[in-house]
């Protein structure tokens, strides 16, 4: 059981630059979501999907991009890179999120110089 | 929008000891989820609270969700060197359909 597959594992970017994170998971979770985590603030929402076709801005969602087109897949598109990205990347899945357990991926530790 | 804070940011505490942390939110919440990240990893789900006043309890660990469900805490009894890592909570409140997380509580178990 795979779970939840984030590529890649560490990326560094000069600013300006573009780049998609990858978030893959094999549980037929209906709801996907990316977080930031960044040193005493804890997990922030970025963005969030109920279903494919169905996304929606969280707390943080400046200067990036989602798009849900598969039940699987949750890319998160940094549109143009910006040192205060730098952080790491966690994407987590669930069946809701009202009711179920986050099941998170390895993360993506992302620098921005 | 919805907050959910928590304290402390940080603990230190000596093995055998006890720790605690709390988290309470400015909205009343339908559930709320605790996760444990190890150094370095990812958070892991430990689990969920539901109805008002309900207390769980995992080997070392108690969990209370508050009568007013708007507050919560998790204590671990007789601390281990197992037990470093950051605390979070998760909540989750009325028709958002999001959870939001706590700022999480750092342990660390000195031997």
């Amino acid at each position: 059981n795979a779970g939840v597959t984030q590529t890649p594992k560490f990326q560094v970017l000069k600013t300006g630059q573009s780049m998609t994170l990858q978030c893959a998971q094999d549980m037929n979770h209906e709801y996907m979501s990316w977080y930031r985590q960044d040193p005493g603030m804890g997990l922030r929402l970025i963005h969030y999907s109920v279903g494919a076709g169905i996304t929606d801005q969280g707390e943080v969602p400046n200067g990036y991009n989602v798009s849900r087109s598969t039940t699987e897949d949750f890319p998160l598109r940094l549109l143009s890179a910006a040192p205060s990205q730098t952080s790491v990347y966690f994407c987590a899945s669930s069946y809701s999120p009202e009711n179920s357990p986050l099941h998170f991926g390895n993360g993506t530790r992302l620098t921005v110089t | 929008g919805q907050q959910v804070m928590q304290i402390p940011q940080y603990q230190h505490v000596q093995e055998g000891e006890d720790f605690t942390t709390y988290c309470n939110s400015s909205t009343t919440l339908s559930n709320i989820q605790w996760y444990k990240q190890r150094p370095g990893g990812h958070p892991v789900f430990l689990i969920q609270l539901v109805k008002s006043g309900e207390v769980k309890k995992q080997k070392r660990l108690t969990f209370q969700f508050g009568e007013a469900k708007k507050n919560s805490s998790l204590h671990i009894t007789a601390t281990q060197t197992t037990d470093v890592g950051t605390y979070f909570c998760a909540g989750c409140s009325g028709s958002a359909r999001q959870l939001t997380f706590g700022s999480g509580t750092q342990l660390t178990v000195l031997p």
